[in-house]
Parts: C-alpha cells; sequence; structure tokens
C-alpha cells in the first residue's frame, strides 16, 4: 500500500521568509508526485508535478520541488513567501500500482504573516 | 474548457433527506473521482470510474452512499439518508492520465 506522509501540519512565517514543506512517502516502485494548493473555500489546483527527469521540479507562482528518491521526499520550497501563499497544500502521490487512483497527504496549512 | 462542474455549490438539508450532487467531467478525460474533505480525515477517494464503470468504491463509508456515472459527461453522488456525519466538502476530479487531475470547486454539504 502507497501512503504520503506531510509532517507539518501548521507553518507560520512572515512574508519574504523562504518556505520548505516537507513530504515523505511510501512505495517501493514508481511514483509521480504532485503538489496542491487550496485556497481559502477554493477547490485544489495543481501547484508542480514530477514524473520523470530532473529531480528538480519548477511550479506556478515561484514554487519548485526536489524529488529525492533516496529519501522517499518530494519537498516543497519558495525562497520568499507572500501573504497570498496563505493555503493548505497537499502532497499526492500516484503510484504505479495503483491506476490513476491519487493518494494525498494530509495537508499543511501555511499561514503567511503580513 | 469550463473544468470540471459540481453542483450545487453549497447544499443545507435536513437528517434523514436524500441528498445529489453532480459532476461534468471535462471532456475527454476517462477517469473520474469522487473525494470527500473534512477536518478530521482529511482527503479521502470515495469512488472512482474508468469509462463510465467504476472500478474502486472502497472509500464508500456505507451501504447509504451510491454514485453512478450514466454517460461520459456527468456524474451523481447520492446520499440517503443523510446524516449530520455526512457533512463535507465533496470534490469531483477527472484525469485523462497520469499528469494530474482537474478539481471542481466542490460542494458543500451541511446535514442538521
Amino acid at each position: 500500500a502507497q501512503s504520503v506522509s506531510q509532517h507539518n501540519h501548521h507553518v507560520i512565517l512572515s512574508e519574504a521568509a523562504s518556505l520548505e514543506l516537507g513530504c515523505n512517502y511510501s512505495y517501493g516502485g514508481t511514483v509521480n508526485l504532485f503538489w496542491y494548493v487550496q485556497y481559502p473555500g477554493q477547490h485544489l489546483q495543481l501547484l508542480l508535478k514530477y514524473f520523470s527527469g530532473d529531480p528538480l521540479v519548477k511550479g506556478i507562482k515561484g514554487f519548485e520541488a526536489e524529488f529525492i528518491k533516496s529519501k522517499f521526499s518530494f519537498n516543497l520550497r519558495k525562497p520568499s513567501v507572500q501573504w497570498s501563499d496563505t493555503a493548505e497544500y497537499f502532497c499526492a502521490l500516484i503510484s504505479s500500482g495503483s491506476a490513476r487512483q491519487l493518494t494525498f497527504g494530509s495537508g499543511t496549512q501555511l499561514t503567511v504573516l503580513p | 474548457d469550463a473544468g470540471v462542474i459540481q453542483s450545487p455549490r453549497h447544499e443545507v438539508t435536513e437528517m434523514g433527506q436524500e441528498v445529489t450532487l453532480r459532476c461534468k467531467p471535462i471532456s475527454g478525460h476517462d477517469y473520474l473521482f469522487w473525494y470527500r474533505q473534512t477536518m478530521m480525515r482529511g482527503l479521502e477517494l470515495l469512488i472512482y470510474f474508468n469509462n463510465n464503470v467504476p472500478i474502486d468504491d472502497s472509500g464508500m463509508p456505507e451501504d447509504r452512499f451510491s454514485a453512478k456515472m450514466p454517460n461520459a459527461s456527468f456524474s451523481t453522488l447520492k446520499i440517503q439518508p443523510s446524516e449530520p456525519r455526512d457533512s463535507a466538502v465533496y470534490f469531483c476530479a477527472s484525469s485523462p492520465g497520469f499528469w494530474g487531475y482537474t478539481f471542481g470547486s466542490g460542494t458543500r454539504l451541511t446535514v442538521v
């Protein structure tokens, strides 16, 4: 069975601070990894995705994530956060054994203070 | 493309009533998913379809929940009878393949 762990439940930062949200997964085979963002009261939107190739993936709004296979990690980063980045962030994966089923982590609530 | 369309956006109903949530996936997407989001459990996959056929409904909490996809452009999630613990945001998503899903705006269900 596959699983995704996000250990930071709530992160509070000031504007311009750097961000790193942790994501670890459990699955022994090939995975496709995603980060989604959910702004207050809205639906999930895709930030970035990793399928293969360069393990450093750049997404929208200045976000990037690095796939480290040896650590089963896919951490999300942004060098300088803005107040508008306040949202909940979900890491997710599709494994080679799960057809198209997207398994989500529990989410990390990011609050950016102005 | 209008994206994944869900209706209604909000639904308030009394305990015991039947509730029907609707979803129109993106044209050409072969997969359709129903998720439920609550504070306690996060995002849970309820059921998903491939080419209108239910593939995995192991996430459907009870027999009170049922989902159908009569054609490629429409799906329903029905709760009968509804209970207060069903209160949640229900998301529909569709996907053409491995490159991630597109989510609808969700239906916020409140059962009083």
